[in-house]
Formats: structure tokens, sequence, C-alpha cells
């Protein structure tokens, strides 16, 4: 399968601190990425959509000041926590599809996940 | 809004048996497509299996095969002959036509026990 790839895969910062997770499609281009959120024991929710060359699309309650979304090229996707809090501290990782069919996408593959941890 | 409901925690399978974990969706787009995600204890989201809705038949892959009855609005995933490598949680997912966004069940962790 196609291959995404996540940066890092584990970070602990300090509260107030901004950190910056990166994802990747290494053998394909994707004009759209998605950056989930998981929290322990929890399934995985939607936070935003992320589009090349355009301002993400965010779900509803997420905030957009605090979680900064850039997609400048469409192998890229960066996903900027600003002012962390300890609350923030969580499972974040990113997803892309290489290919669809004609009216519904067939696959969504995964970056590795970031486990943030907000000290 | 589309809805996905996984209603076991948990499931537990002697190695070489077979499993069927239970997904049922709800959703009002005649276009949509079902996934089957596993997620080991490091977090990584593995991709196991897809369904569309217009697909005739059931999807295979392997071990896995996706029972789709779709009056039912059912999409239960099934491993069979089960090894100690596929203890995990595991995801149930839809994405409604023209989107590529994934709305994802509790999920059901899956023990296998030698």
């Amino acid at each position: 399968g196609a291959v995404v790839s996540q940066h890092p895969s584990w970070v602990i910062c300090k509260s107030g601190t901004s950190v910056k997770i990166e994802c990747r499609s290494l053998d394909f281009q994707a004009t759209t990425m998605f950056w989930y959120r998981q929290f322990p024991k929890q399934s995985l929710m939607l936070m935003a959509t992320s589009n090349e060359g355009s301002k993400a699309t965010y779900e509803q309650g997420v905030e957009k000041d605090k979680f900064l979304i850039n997609h400048a090229s469409l192998t890229l996707s960066t996903l900027t926590v600003t002012s962390a809090h300890p609350e923030d501290s969580s499972f974040y990782i990113c997803s892309a599809s290489p290919y669809r069919r004609a009216w519904v996408n067939t696959e969504a593959f995964f970056g590795q996940g970031t486990r943030l941890t907000v000290v | 809004a589309q809805k996905i409901t996984q209603t076991q925690p948990g499931m537990f399978v002697q190695e070489k048996e077979a499993v069927t974990l239970d997904c049922t969706y709800d959703t009002s787009d005649p276009s949509y497509g079902l996934f089957w995600y596993k997620q080991p204890s490091s977090g990584e989201m593995i991709f196991l299996i897809y369904q569309g809705s217009y697909d005739q038949q059931n999807a295979t892959e392997g071990r896995y095969s996706l029972n789709f009855q779709k009056a039912r609005k059912s999409a239960n995933l099934v491993i069979s002959a089960s090894q100690l490598g596929d203890s995990a949680m595991y995801f149930c997912a839809t994405s409604e036509g023209g989107s590529e966004k994934l709305v994802f069940g509790k999920g059901t962790k899956l023990t296998v026990n030698p």
C-alpha cells in the first residue's frame, strides 16, 4: 500500500510551547490530508481536513488558532499545536488517500501517529 | 450524519479459530465506503479491508473477509485462523460518497489466546 510518514513519533514539551507535527505522503501526491486525535482507549476523532494550497477545514469544536494546519505542498501537511497545555496531550495521527474510485474513497493510509505529552 | 456502532468492547478467541467483529452503520448517502483498520499497541492504523456500497460481492483480503449485509447496514469483519499477532484494537469506519473523511466506531479489542 501507499506510504504515509509522520514525524515525530513522540514528543514531550513544556506547557506554553508550540509543537509541529509533519505528515508526508512518500510515494503519492495528496491534495487532501486529514488530522485525527485519539485519547487513550478511545476512537479516532477527525480534527480537520488539510487542503493543499488553501485553508484547512476544521471540525466543529476544534480551535483553529490552537491547531494550525499548513499544507504547503502535495506531499506535506503540518499540524502545529500552539501554546500547548497538558489537556492537549494525546495521540495525533494523519491520513491521506492516493486514489479513489469514481464516487467513493477506497483506501486511506495513516501515518505512524505522534504521541504528544505536555508537561 | 454518518454513524458507526461497534457493540463489542472486547473479544477473545483461541489461536487458529475464526472470529467475527461486529459493525453496524447508519448513513443516508447511497454511496459510501466501509473500512476496517487494525491498531496494535504501537498506535499505527493498519488498513485491512474495504467494501463499497455498490460492490456486489463481499470483500476478502487474505484471512480477512467482510460480511456485508446492506439491508441490515452491517459490515462485520471475519478473521479466519486467528494468530497471536492479531491481538489489537479493530476499528470499523465509513466514508460517504465524494468524501475522504472517515468516521470511526469505538473499536473492539481482540485478544487471541494461545
